[in-house]
């Protein structure tokens, strides 16, 4: 059984431009949150999709977006790249509120 | 909104010493969770403690939530080289948003 999976691992990005990150969460699981992390610093919490729809966000601007697809997979899409923006993001998946599983995470570099 | 602090940020420990971390929140929490993240690698979910005064054993891991429901600890007895990285908190407030501490990074002098 795969775990959560997130792609690319690692992203090379330019101030201005967009990014796609994509996530496919844990078998069985119907909820995927992401998360940006900073380094030295806890995960914070970027929105949470369940049943295709945004279902929570943190305080993150609409430069974040997401979609979660009928198969639950999810991407984060993020627009007009600040410097500020370079994280590792993870994915993380659950069953409605139960333990979550992270994703390995895809590192962002915006130069 | 709701803000979780970790402490102490750093604790370093001699091998075979006991240890705890401790988790505030400013609001009251619906449930908390601990993480534990190898350097490198990616959180972990160690436990979940849903009930006022809740205490969990994981081994030499005991997990504790406050009966006001905004406070946690976890305490590793007799600690080992194995135990090094970085242990997250995470509240879960009622409308399902789950906010991490900074953690408590781990390091162990063998």
């Amino acid at each position: 059984d795969a775990g959560v999976t997130q792609s690319p691992t690692h992203l090379i990005k330019t101030r201005g431009q967009q990014v796609t990150l994509r996530c496919s969460p844990k078998s069985g699981h119907d909820t995927v949150s992401w998360y940006q992390q900073a380094l030295g610093q806890g995960p914070q919490f970027i929105f949470q999709y369940y049943e295709e729809e945004e279902r929570q966000r943190g305080n993150f601007p609409d430069r974040f977006s997401g979609h979660q697809f009928p198969n639950y997979s999810s991407e984060l899409n993020v627009n007009a790249l600040l410097l500020g923006d370079s994280a590792l993001y993870l994915c993380a998946s659950s069953w409605m509120s139960y333990e979550q599983y992270f994703g390995p995470g895809t590192r962002l570099t915006v130069t | 909104g709701q803000q979780v602090m970790q402490i102490p940020q750093y604790q370093h420990v001699q091998e075979g010493e006991d240890f705890t971390t401790y988790c505030n929140s400013s609001t009251t929490l619906s449930n908390i969770q601990w993480y534990k993240q190898r350097p490198g690698g990616h959180p972990v979910f160690l436990i979940q403690l849903v009930k006022s005064g809740e205490v969990k054993k994981q081994k030499r891991l005991t997990f504790q939530f406050g009966e006001a429901k905004k406070n946690s600890s976890l305490h590793i007895t007799a600690t080992q080289t194995t135990d090094v990285g970085t242990y997250f908190c995470a509240g879960r407030s009622n409308d399902y948003k789950l906010s991490f501490g900074a953690g408590t990074t781990v390091t162990v002098r063998a």
